[in-house]
């Protein structure tokens, strides 16, 4: 059974500075990994989808970065504002077909960037 | 273009009631799922669908039920509810299938749901 594990599960950064965030799994055969973005009390917003082909996607200020073999992914955020403030949640879609299109979510990490 | 759109927002429920949480989407897409995300924890699926008539379990589906009669609708039924149905509902859904299989899942706002 695939596990998505984010660490650290909050961070507070001053504004300006640049940040990463840790997403790891278990099960390497995945089709893609995908990083959302979760405001309080709102649903998830798409920020990156990785193919399992990919090593890596940017968009913005952000970059993500894929490592299947060893079973990791990053989150990069250049020049961080306060308006980063949010959760972040990274999710995998296994390979195979029936159940495994299902998307497996990590914890989050809780993002405060301060002015 | 709306999206994903989940009625209502929030709900308290006496246990034993029950309800049905509405998701509707106008983009066509095939695939639709429910998740429920638990405070600090990430989202758990409870059903999902990859096209009108055809529904499957995922991870957490005791106590639910779902219907795909439509390719827009999916609602999540709830017959007898529980304290530990308390909650938020998310509904999303994909284009999918085959070569649109990289393609990102789309999100509602999400239905706040307390049992009490």
């Amino acid at each position: 059974k695939q596990e998505v594990t984010q660490i650290p599960a909050a961070l507070s950064v001053p504004e300006g500075e640049n940040l990463v965030l840790n997403c790891s799994f278990t099960d390497s055969a995945i089709y893609n990994l995908q990083w959302f973005r979760q405001d309080p009390g709102k649903g998830l917003t798409s920020l990156l989808l990785i193919q399992s082909s990919q090593r890596e996607q940017t968009s913005g200020r952000l970059n993500a970065s894929l490592d299947k073999s060893s079973g990791r992914s990053t989150l990069y955020i250049a020049a961080s504002q306060p308006g980063d403030s949010a959760t972040y949640l990274c999710a995998v879609r296994q390979g195979g077909s029936g159940s495994a299109r299902q998307l497996t979510f990590g914890s989050g990490t809780q993002l405060t960037v301060l002015p | 273009n709306a999206g994903v759109t989940q009625t209502p927002k929030f709900r308290i429920l006496k246990i034993g009631q029950s309800m049905t949480l509405q998701c509707t989407q106008d983009m066509n897409h095939n695939y639709m799922y429910w998740y429920r995300q638990d405070p600090g924890m990430g989202l758990k699926l409870i059903y999902y669908s990859v096209g009108a008539g055809i529904t499957d379990k995922g991870e957490v589906p005791n106590g639910y039920n779902v219907s795909r009669s439509t390719t827009e609708d999916f609602p999540l039924r709830l017959e007898l509810a529980a304290p530990s149905q308390t909650s938020v509902y998310f509904c999303a859904s994909r284009l999918g299938p085959g070569a649109q299989v990289n393609q990102p899942q789309h999100f509602g706002d999400g239905t706040r749901l307390s049992i009490l």
